[in-house]
Order: structure tokens, then sequence, then C-alpha cells
């Protein structure tokens, strides 16, 4: 089993609809849990960080937890042709040291 | 402005060739990070550092080597022991090595063996 999973997509959303990114982890010690977003050609950039259970809202963005299922994931409401990217689920593992990142998803936001 | 600078862009190496990739950070962080991306692929981690003069090994560490003498300073050398090396390699810093500590990247140096 893999450490991250992610559905590599493509995901197609038109414009104005919710995205939903999935996220499965291994190690049921991670803590923290990271969403990064990035551009072709460009480096990652961080999207939203998640430590609890629950939800997390951040403009458009949120972030859900469920340590119990190993699972993670990031909706994106109103999505625009500027969110199409390449979505990075990032874990921490190791007591903390270092990441582990997912393969990512790619998605396609059409007009 | 504050941030973390690599270079070169881009880099185009001979086979049987060492090259060194720059990356350097004005952030203060502590912890510096070196991974690899492959076409379609997601990160991998080469080598990290959590504190000046000391660094380990992440997933994919053989034929590549790293030095960390100044906190903002983590260079990492692809030797000709790397048998695949084109790919493009990311730099990474955080405030620690903690693990509720952000990862922030550089801009990336993208390598291609000639």
């Amino acid at each position: 089993q893999k450490e991250v999973e992610q559905n590599s997509g493509p995901l197609s959303v038109p414009e104005g609809a919710i995205a939903s990114l999935n996220c499965t982890y291994s190690d049921r010690g991670s803590q923290s849990f990271f969403w990064y977003r990035q551009y072709s050609g460009k480096s990652p950039e961080l999207i939203m960080s998640i430590y609890s259970n629950g939800d997390k809202e951040d403009g458009r963005f949120t972030a859900q937890l469920n340590k119990a299922s190993q699972y993670v994931s990031l909706l994106i409401r109103d999505s625009q042709p500027s969110d199409s990217a390449t979505y990075l689920c990032a874990v921490t593992r190791n007591y903390g040291q270092n990441f582990v990142f997912g393969p990512g998803t790619r998605l396609s936001v059409l007009p | 402005d504050g941030g973390i600078t690599q270079s070169p862009k881009y880099l185009f190496r001979k086979e049987g060739q060492n090259v060194t990739l720059s990356c350097e950070q004005n952030l203060n962080h502590d912890a510096m990070y070196w991974y690899r991306q492959d076409p379609g692929q997601g990160l991998r981690l080469i080598y990290y550092s959590q504190i000046v003069n000391d660094f380990q090994k992440g997933d994919i560490a053989e034929g590549y080597s790293v030095s960390r003498e100044k906190k903002e300073s983590f260079p990492l050398t692809v030797t000709s022991a790397q048998k695949n090396p084109t790919a493009f390699y990311l730099c990474a810093s955080s405030q620690g090595g903690g693990g509720t500590d952000t990862q922030y990247f550089g801009p990336g140096t993208r390598l291609t063996v000639l």
C-alpha cells in the first residue's frame, strides 16, 4: 500500500461547480495534513493545512479530515478556470520530521 | 523580499558529470528539504536537514549528496552515480522540523541530461 494515495484524474468540473479532491494515507501516526496546488511547470504553493478532525474553511476552499478513516479531502466551491492545476496532498511522517506527498490529482475546470 | 531561491532555473548535464544545484533561503528557517519530481508524478524526498551541519537521507538519496554548512544554504549535488537524473528538482524550507510546520517551496531547477 502506498503511503499517500490520490486519484490521478483528470477530474473535470464545469465552472461554478464544486470540485472534490480526495486523499487517503496509511500511517495512523500522521498528525498534520496539507494541500498544495501546482500549476504546470511551477513549484507547489500551499492552499491549506489541517491538524484536527473536522472541517476547516478558507474562502472557497474547505479541507476535511477524518483520522479514524485515514482520509483527508479538499472541496473547492465556485470552481474557476484558474483553479485548473494539480493538487497535491502531503502528510507528515517519522514523528513529523518530514512529509510524504501523494501523486497529485489533476483538476480541469471547464468554462 | 523573503523567500527561497534556486539556481539555475535550467541545467543541462552531460553523462558522467557531477552538477550542484543551489538553494538559498532568507526566511530564517531551520529545516530545508530537497525533492525530485518526474513528469506526472508526485514529489519524492531526496535529503532533508533540520539543523545546520546535520542532514538525513530521504527516500531516494542514492546518487545525491548535500551539505548544510550555513542555515540559509542547502546545495544538492547530483553525482554521476545517479542513473536517471533528468527531473524537476524542488527545494523547500520550514520554520522547524516539526510536523505542524508548513513547507514553502522555491521555484525549482529543471535538470536535463544530454
